[in-house]
C-alpha cells in the first residue's frame, strides 16, 4: 500500500482534459512539495512536474500541477494518444527523511 | 547528456544477495545524491534509501535497514545497491534516480530499471 493515494485508472477521449488526484498527509504533501512523473513500463520514469506546478524544459504546457493542503493533482489538457501511460506522484516524508510515492494511475486514451 | 545505466536482469534464489549497479555518464557521481527505488509487480514505487557523497554516509529506509547496503565507486562513476536475504516479495524492478537540474525533492534523471527475480 503506497503512502500517497492515487486512483488506479483514468481515461478520456483525444482532446479532453483528464485530472489525477494524489492524497497524502500532514507530514508528506501537507509539509512538502509534490512532483509528478510519466512512466511507460520498461523505460525510465520521466519528470513532468516538480515543486507542485513547475515544468522541466521540454514538457508540454498541456501538463499542469497544483497542490492544496494535503492533496495535489495533475491535469492533462488536450489529451493525446501518446499520453497513454502510468502517472505517479511523489512527495517527501519528514518522518523518514525520504521520498514517498503514489501507487500510480493508468491513463487510457479512448 | 547525463545517463544512468543499470546492470542487467538477475534471477536469485531466496536467501541469496543481489548487487545492482548504476553507471553515471555525463556527470560526476561525487556531486549527486543517488536514490534507490523499486517497484514490485502491480505495486507502486518504494524508496529504499540514498547515498549522499557529501558525508559519505547512506540513509536507508526503515523497511530495508539491516538488509541493504549502498556504496559508490567514484573512480568509475558507479553506484551500487546490494540487498541480502532475498525473499520472493523482493521481486521487483530496481531503479537509481537523482536530481541534476531541478531543485527541491524531484528526481529528473532515472535509470531504465533492472529486474530482479527471486524464485526457487
Amino acid at each position: 500500500q503506497s503512502v500517497l493515494t492515487q486512483p488506479p485508472s483514468a481515461s478520456g477521449s483525444p482532446g479532453q482534459r483528464v485530472t489525477i488526484s494524489c492524497s497524502g498527509s500532514r507530514s508528506t504533501i501537507g509539509s512538502n512539495t509534490v512532483n509528478w512523473y510519466q512512466h511507460l513500463p520498461g523505460t525510465a520514469p520521466r519528470l513532468l512536474i516538480y515543486t507542485n506546478d513547475q515544468r522541466p524544459s521540454g514538457v508540454p504546457n498541456r501538463f499542469s500541477g497544483s497542490r492544496s493542503g494535503t492533496s495535489a493533482s495533475l491535469a492533462i489538457s488536450g489529451l493525446q494518444s501518446e499520453d497513454e501511460a502510468y502517472y505517479f506522484c511523489q512527495s517527501w516524508d519528514d518522518s523518514v527523511n525520504g521520498p514517498v510515492f503514489g501507487g500510480g494511475t493508468k491513463v487510457t486514451v479512448l | 547528456q547525463v545517463r544512468l545505466v543499470q546492470s542487467g536482469a538477475e534471477v536469485k534464489k531466496p536467501g541469496a544477495s543481489v548487487k545492482v549497479s548504476c553507471l553515471v555518464s555525463g556527470y560526476s557521481l561525487t556531486e549527486l545524491t543517488m536514490q534507490w527505488v523499486r517497484q514490485a509487480p502491480g505495486k507502486g514505487l518504494e524508496w529504499m534509501g540514498n547515498f549522499d557523497p557529501e558525508d559519505g554516509e547512506p540513509l536507508y529506509a526503515p523497511e530495508f535497514q539491516g538488509r541493504v547496503t549502498m556504496t559508490e565507486d567514484t573512480s568509475t562513476g558507479t553506484a551500487y545497491m546490494e540487498l541480502s536475504s532475498l525473499r520472493s516479495d523482493d521481486t521487483a524492478v530496481y531503479y537509481c534516480a537523482t536530481a541534476i537540474i531541478v531543485t527541491g525533492t524531484a528526481f529528473d534523471h532515472w535509470s531504465q530499471g533492472a529486474l530482479v527475480t527471486v524464485s526457487s
